[in-house]
């Protein structure tokens, strides 16, 4: 089964606009940490934020914003005002304790083009 | 500068051909690790370390090899590699965190390897 599941293939906006990701994750541990990367047209993996399960607060870093539900099993990401340089595939991950293996289960990814 | 480095960065070789990528790391992380990207599949784990002479398998092993006789290095050799092995690459370090979870992975910028 799916560990991390980003529903939105793709998406595309008029800069300046907000958009939000979403990201669904599935574990039964109780111990957590969720991930955002951010892979731009350039192909490398940039790290946005990590967030253990045991915070729920929402995070803010300028334009970018994560929303944290344990309830609803969902970490998803807000970007306010888009803008050209936002445009990547961005990925949702999960690592958990009880596998033990300190493997990154990765989403998909959502490919967000901002247009101009 | 702290950062992982691959390489090549990019490389076609015909099937049954031996190849080796290397990765570095120059942050003292223990723990280290590779994955493949395909298209619609996200990110998958093929092996990982979680020090010097420690490595197991992740999720898609099959046709890898890796050692880790040094810290900062973690190869991933393919014995003969197939045209099923062609795929974008990406090696990552962290160190070990606590409660059995590591810190954030950090990832190198990719490695396109096309198999004929």
């Amino acid at each position: 089964a799916q560990k991390v599941t980003q529903a939105q293939t793709e998406i595309s906006v008029v800069e300046k606009e907000d958009v939000t990701l979403d990201c669904v994750y599935e574990t039964r541990d109780t111990t957590y940490y969720l991930f955002w990367y951010k892979q731009p047209p350039s192909g490398e993996l940039v790290f946005l934020i990590r967030r253990n399960s045991f915070d729920e607060q929402n995070e803010i870093s300028g334009r970018y914003s994560w929303n944290f539900q344990k309830s609803t099993s969902s970490f998803n990401f807000t970007i306010t005002a888009s803008q050209v340089v936002d445009s990547a595939v961005y990925f949702c991950a999960l690592s958990e304790e009880l596998t033990g293996a300190n493997n990154l289960f990765f989403g998909t990814g959502t490919r967000l083009t901002v247009i101009p | 500068e702290a950062q992982v480095t691959q390489n090549p960065r990019y490389l076609i070789t015909v099937t049954g051909k031996k190849l080796t990528v290397t990765c570095s790391q120059n942050m003292n992380h223990e723990y280290m690790s590779w994955y493949r990207q395909d298209p619609g599949l996200g990110l998958r784990q093929i092996y990982y370390s979680m020090n010097v002479e420690v490595t197991d398998k992740g999720d898609v092993p099959e046709g890898y090899k890796v050692s880790r006789k040094e810290k900062r290095n973690f190869p991933l050799i393919l014995e003969s590699p197939s045209p099923n092995q062609t795929s974008l690459y990406f090696c990552a370090s962290s160190s070990s965190g606590t409660s059995g979870l590591t810190d954030t992975q950090y990832f190198g910028p990719g490695t396109r390897l096309t198999v004929l």
